[in-house]
């Protein structure tokens, strides 16, 4: 069975400072991984995606994920954490063996501190 | 515009009435989806549909029925709804095949009274 797992569910951060948003996910066969955030009263906006091209996936705003298939890790960084950053993440598995379905992790709400 | 369109934004209803939430996009894709979304519990599959033949019932389904008019339009009903429906409701489309992103609509907050 697919799941995924954001083991944080909320992460306080200093301007400036690293920003890291951990993901485990576990996925039967070779699985699409995404990250999406939701700033306040807003829609979900994508912000990165692995589909087994290369491990390390840049993204929108400074973010960038790392695929690990022997941790079943996809963990969110950035270097420096700017307030705009402060929202809500998403990790997210898809898999042919799933029904092409998507499954959500249950969130990450990210806090900036001035 | 907006590519994923959701009509009412937001909506306030009573225990026991019908109501309707639409979705509509300009994307060209074969694929819609609802989603519900509670505080703690990230958004959770209602129904979805891979084209307007094929609809599929989710992890939620429980009171809910969808129709698919149209491949750019897919409406949520409650048929009587009930205060923990309360939630926000998010429309999503996308491309088949499960490397292709989900495109999602402004959401619906629907408030159950």
């Amino acid at each position: 069975a697919q799941s995924v797992t954001q083991l944080d569910s909320h992460v306080s951060v200093s301007e400036g400072t690293p920003v890291l948003l951990r993901c485990n996910y576990s996925s039967s066969y070779s699985p699409s991984l995404f990250w999406y955030v939701q700033h306040p009263n807003k829609g979900l906006q994508l912000l990165l995606k692995y589909t087994s091209a290369a491990t390390l996936v840049k993204g929108i705003n400074g973010f960038e994920a790392e695929f690990k298939k022997s941790e079943t890790s996809f963990h969110l960084t950035k270097p420096s954490a700017h307030m705009s950053d402060a929202a809500e993440y998403f990790c997210v598995v898809s898999d042919w063996s799933a029904g092409n379905q998507f499954y959500f992790g249950t969130g990450t709400s990210l806090t900036v501190i001035p | 515009d907006a590519d994923v369109t959701q009509t009412p934004r937001n909506r306030i209803t009573k225990t026991g009435k019908r109501i309707m939430l639409e979705c509509s996009q300009t994307k060209g894709h074969d694929r819609m989806y609802w989603y519900r979304q509670d505080p703690g519990l990230g958004l959770r599959l209602i129904y979805y549909s891979f084209d307007v033949k094929d609809i599929n019932k989710g992890e939620i389904s429980d009171g809910y029925s969808v129709s698919r008019q149209a491949q750019a339009k897919f409406s949520l009903s409650l048929e009587s709804a009930i205060p923990n429906q309360t939630a926000l409701y998010f429309c999503a489309t996308s491309r088949g095949g499960s490397s292709y992103e989900q495109y999602f609509g402004p959401g619906t907050r629907l408030t159950v009274t």
